[in-house]
């Protein structure tokens, strides 16, 4: 099993839907989780972070739930420019990152 | 943007050369960090450094090698490559606190590496 664990999508949306995507990690001593996006041949760049139960950005609302080990990502409102791999990250310490491998979004007019 | 460029940005080599990528950081950062991307795995780490001179192993190390003789420079280097090492490598840099504990890392633009 992997400890970081993604649906990989693709998940399909007309613009203006709301859409949102979990993500279940294994290792119940990580510490933090993030979410960072990636568009096609690009590199990942950080989304939002999710330090203890949730964060918000706009339209953008991440949760964790430590009790059932997931974090979830909502997205109110797709945007076009919304259409990337989003991938979820948690932090096990020293400096580890685990990386999950990523839900594809398709935003559509 | 955090100031961190690779070099080359893509490259294509036959099995049994050696190849070094380039990672630069402007930012003064302590950490920096290797990983490799490849289809059906998250981002794995290669090696990473605390500080010149200072390098520890990744998840996936075997068959590179790190160096880092100044603070902005951290190279990969591939001893012999192999048809298995053809990927999508990424640098990043972290922005960690001990104080905090916490981790925040930013990552390069990539350098794609073929190997034939």
């Amino acid at each position: 099993r992997k400890e970081v664990e993604q649906d990989p999508g693709p998940f399909n949306v007309p613009e203006g839907a709301t859409v949102a995507f979990n993500c279940t990690y294994s290792n119940s001593a990580s510490q933090s989780f993030f979410w960072y996006r990636q568009d096609c041949r690009k590199e990942p760049k950080l989304l939002m972070s999710v330090y203890s139960s949730g964060n918000e950005d706009g339209r953008f609302t991440a949760q964790l739930n430590r009790a059932s080990q997931y974090i979830s990502l909502l997205i109110r409102d797709s945007k076009l420019s919304d259409s990337a791999t989003y991938l979820c990250v948690a932090y096990t310490g020293f400096q580890k990152l685990v990386f999950g491998t990523g839900t594809r979004l398709l935003v559509s007019p | 943007d955090a100031g961190i460029t690779q070099s080359p940005r893509h490259k294509v080599t036959e099995t049994g050369t050696p190849v070094t990528l380039r990672c630069h950081q402007t930012e003064n950062h302590r950490y920096m960090y290797w990983y490799r991307q490849d289809p059906g795995h998250g981002l794995r780490l290669i090696h990473y450094s605390y500080g010149v001179k200072d390098t520890d192993k990744g998840e996936v190390s075997d068959g590179y090698s790190v160096s880092r003789s100044k603070t902005e420079d951290f190279l990969l280097t591939l001893e012999s490559a192999t048809s298995s090492q053809t990927s999508v490598y990424f640098c990043a840099i972290s922005e960690s606190s001990y104080a905090s504990d916490q981790e925040t890392q930013y990552f390069g633009p990539g350098t794609r590496l073929l190997v034939l």
